[in-house]
This record gives structure tokens, C-alpha cells and sequence, in this order.
């Protein structure tokens, strides 16, 4: 059975430093990409980047490029999702998607069950 | 950036009804679209891929259709487990990926 599972709830102070993890089980890891989906409170989903766990392989939205960094350890099949800097407008739930039928992109098959982080002074 | 405009961005529907929400792109994405349906609290759920393409596990009243610019999900008999919001998404391009801005399904 194919699952992503999310690390618990964050809740950070603006500035901080953060980094989140999505570790996949039940396929072979390195054979699909990553993506990580941001939902603010009570809004629509984006799409924030993807990773190639085999090879690194990475692309970043444009509005999410210099904010974020995603990473991937094969060794033990974990993306992750990191930020150096909090800030207030980053409060949301972060999820982590396997991404399938990657052409020139992909739709997202299997999700994590998210993590909410919670960013306040 | 692709931009995809659902509409309506709210619809009431009865049990039984047949439903069908649009998903327009601002170019062509050939058959690049997937449909997703989430419920308050959970994660989206994969319903329809490369346009018309059931996922599996998913019940044969969901469907799909289109391709270029104009896409359509339609529920041909509303179940009370289908009240929920619903997201198309085009992956012709990483250069982003893009989502809809979701229509959210509601009881009449």
C-alpha cells in the first residue's frame, strides 16, 4: 500500500527556521516525484515545487522559488520541505503529493495527510 | 503561468442531480488535466487524470471530458459523499504546475 506520511504540527515565531518531512512507503521511492501543495486557511491549493528523489532533480513555482527549499533523502525514501526564515503569511498546511504520468508535469496520485504550521509571535 | 478558472465557484445540488463544473485554461494543455475532491480537514483526493482517465477506486458516476482550454467534471447522480470542494489542475507544464480555484459542491 502506497502512503505518505507527514510530519506533526509545527508552531513556530516568525523568523524561525523550519523544516518538514513527507517519508513515502510501498512504492519505490526513487521511481517518483515529489511535490509539496500549499492550503492557507479556508483557501485553494498551490503547487509549490517537485522533487526527483532519484536524482535531485528539482522545479520550484516561480512564487515559491527563493522562499523554500525541497530536498529529498533516498536513503531512508523522506522528502522535505524547509524554510530558513518564518514568516506570518507562511501559516498554512503543507502537503506532500507522489507525483504520476510526469511528462513535462505531473498529476498527484497519493497525498500526505498534511502539516499544519502554525506561525505566530 | 497557465491560469485555470473553474466555475461556478459554488454550486447547490440535490441528491440525484446530475452535476457539472467547468475548468477553463488560458492555453491549450491537450488532455494535461486532473480533477481532485476535497473534504473539510482532509486531503485532496485524486479523482480523474489526463482528463477522462478514472482513477482507480473512484465510482463510474464521476466523469470527464475535454481537452485544449475547455474541461468539465460531471457527477451523474449526486451521492451525499460527493458534497465537497473540487480542484482541476494542468500539468502541461511544471513552469508552475496550476491548480483551479475550486468549486465547492453544497446541499440544496
Amino acid at each position: 500500500e502506497v502512503q505518505l506520511v507527514q510530519s506533526g504540527a509545527e508552531v513556530k515565531k516568525p523568523g524561525e527556521s523550519l523544516k518538514i518531512s513527507c517519508k513515502g512507503s510501498g512504492y519505490t521511492f526513487t521511481n517518483y516525484w515529489i511535490a509539496w501543495v500549499r492550503q492557507m486557511p479556508g483557501k485553494g491549493l498551490e503547487w509549490m515545487g517537485i522533487i526527483y528523489p532519484g536524482d535531485s532533480d528539482t522545479r520550484y513555482s516561480p512564487s515559491f522559488q527563493g522562499q523554500v527549499t525541497i530536498s529529498a533523502d533516498k536513503s531512508i525514501s523522506t522528502a522535505y520541505l524547509q524554510w530558513s526564515s518564518l514568516k506570518a503569511s507562511d501559516a498554512a498546511m503543507y502537503y506532500c503529493a507522489r507525483g504520476s504520468g510526469c511528462s513535462s508535469g505531473c498529476f498527484m496520485d497519493y497525498w500526505g495527510q498534511g502539516t499544519l504550521v502554525t506561525v505566530s509571535s | 503561468d497557465i491560469q485555470m478558472t473553474q466555475s461556478p465557484s459554488t454550486l447547490s445540488a440535490s441528491v440525484g442531480d446530475r452535476v457539472t463544473i467547468t475548468c477553463r485554461a488560458s492555453q491549450s494543455i491537450s488532455s494535461w488535466l486532473a480533477w481532485y475532491q476535497q473534504k473539510p480537514g482532509t486531503a485532496p483526493k485524486l479523482l480523474i487524470y489526463r482528463a477522462s482517465s478514472l482513477e482507480s477506486g473512484v465510482p463510474s458516476r464521476f466523469s470527464g471530458s475535454g481537452s485544449g482550454t475547455q474541461f468539465t467534471l460531471t457527477i451523474s447522480s449526486l451521492q451525499p459523499d460527493d458534497f465537497a470542494t473540487y480542484y482541476c489542475q494542468q500539468y502541461n507544464s511544471y513552469s508552475p504546475i496550476t491548480f483551479g480555484q475550486g468549486t465547492r459542491l453544497e446541499i440544496k
